[in-house]
C-alpha cells in the first residue's frame, strides 16, 4: 500500500552542488506534481507533469527541472543548489481530473538543507 | 491577491468541543474544487474533504463538515467532537476549472492546538 514515495526522505547539500529528488507512485495516476513548503507556510506548486510525456511551470520553477521518466516516476532536480531552496519538499499525484472530488495524494516530503 | 487566505494562523480548541477554521478564496472561475489538508507534526499531507463549486450541499465527512457559503466565497471547515489526535497544522486549497493538471493553489494553513 505505498502511495507516493519520495525519496530521500532527508538530505544536506553544499551551496553549488545539484541533487535530484525522486518520486514515484504505484496509483496508475496520470498527473503528477512538485511542491515545496517553507516553514510556516501553506504549499507551493514548482512543476507539475499532467500526463506522460508533458511537464509544465507551476508558480515557482526558477532553480529546477522535471522529467517523467514514465508514468510511474517524476523527478525534481536541483542544478546548482541555493541556500533559498531550503525547504521541505513534497511529490503528489492524481487521477485526471474526470471526477470533480478527485484529491491529489501526497508523499512522505523530502527535507532537504542547502549550506 | 491572495487566491486562498486563512485568517487563524493558530487556534486552541478543548478536547470533545467543535472548531472552526476559516477559509476565504478568490477565483473569477465557476467551475472550482475546494479541499482540505491535515498535516500532522509527523509531515504527511492527509486528505479530509472536498466541496466542488456546483455541489448543492454542504460536504460532510465524518467529524468533519464543510461550512460552504458561495456568494461570500468561504469554505470553513468544522471538526465537530475534537480529538488530541486532531492537533495539527490545517490546509485548505482549490482548484479553478478543470483544464488537465488539477492543479492546487494552497492557503497558509492554521496550527490547530487540542487541549485535553
Amino acid at each position: 500500500n505505498a502511495g507516493v514515495t519520495q525519496t530521500p526522505k532527508f538530505q544536506v547539500l553544499k551551496t553549488g552542488q545539484s541533487m535530484t529528488l525522486q518520486c514515484a507512485q504505484d496509483m496508475n495516476h496520470n498527473s503528477m506534481y512538485w511542491y515545496r513548503q517553507d516553514p510556516g507556510m501553506g504549499l507551493r506548486l514548482i512543476y507539475y507533469s499532467a500526463s506522460e510525456g508533458t511537464t509544465d511551470k507551476g508558480e515557482v520553477p526558477n532553480g529546477y527541472n522535471v522529467s517523467r521518466l514514465n508514468k510511474r516516476e517524476f523527478s525534481l532536480r536541483l542544478e546548482s543548489a541555493a541556500p533559498s531552496q531550503t525547504s521541505v519538499y513534497f511529490c503528489a499525484s492524481s487521477e485526471v481530473v474526470r471526477r470533480a472530488n478527485q484529491p491529489q495524494h501526497f508523499g512522505d516530503g523530502t527535507r532537504l538543507s542547502i549550506l | 491577491a491572495q487566491k486562498i487566505t486563512q485568517t487563524q494562523p493558530g487556534m486552541f480548541v478543548q478536547e470533545k468541543e467543535a472548531v472552526t477554521l476559516d477559509c476565504t478564496y478568490d477565483t473569477s472561475d465557476p467551475s472550482y474544487g475546494l479541499f482540505w489538508y491535515k498535516q500532522p507534526s509527523s509531515g504527511e499531507m492527509i486528505f479530509l474533504i472536498y466541496q466542488g463549486s456546483y455541489d448543492q450541499q454542504n460536504a460532510t465527512e465524518g467529524r468533519y463538515s464543510l461550512n460552504f457559503q458561495k456568494a461570500r466565497k468561504s469554505a470553513n471547515l468544522v471538526i465537530s467532537a475534537s480529538q488530541l489526535g486532531d492537533s495539527a497544522m490545517y490546509f485548505c486549497a482549490m482548484r479553478e476549472g478543470w483544464a488537465a493538471g488539477n492543479k492546487l493553489t494552497f492557503g497558509g494553513g492554521t496550527r490547530v492546538l487540542v487541549k485535553p
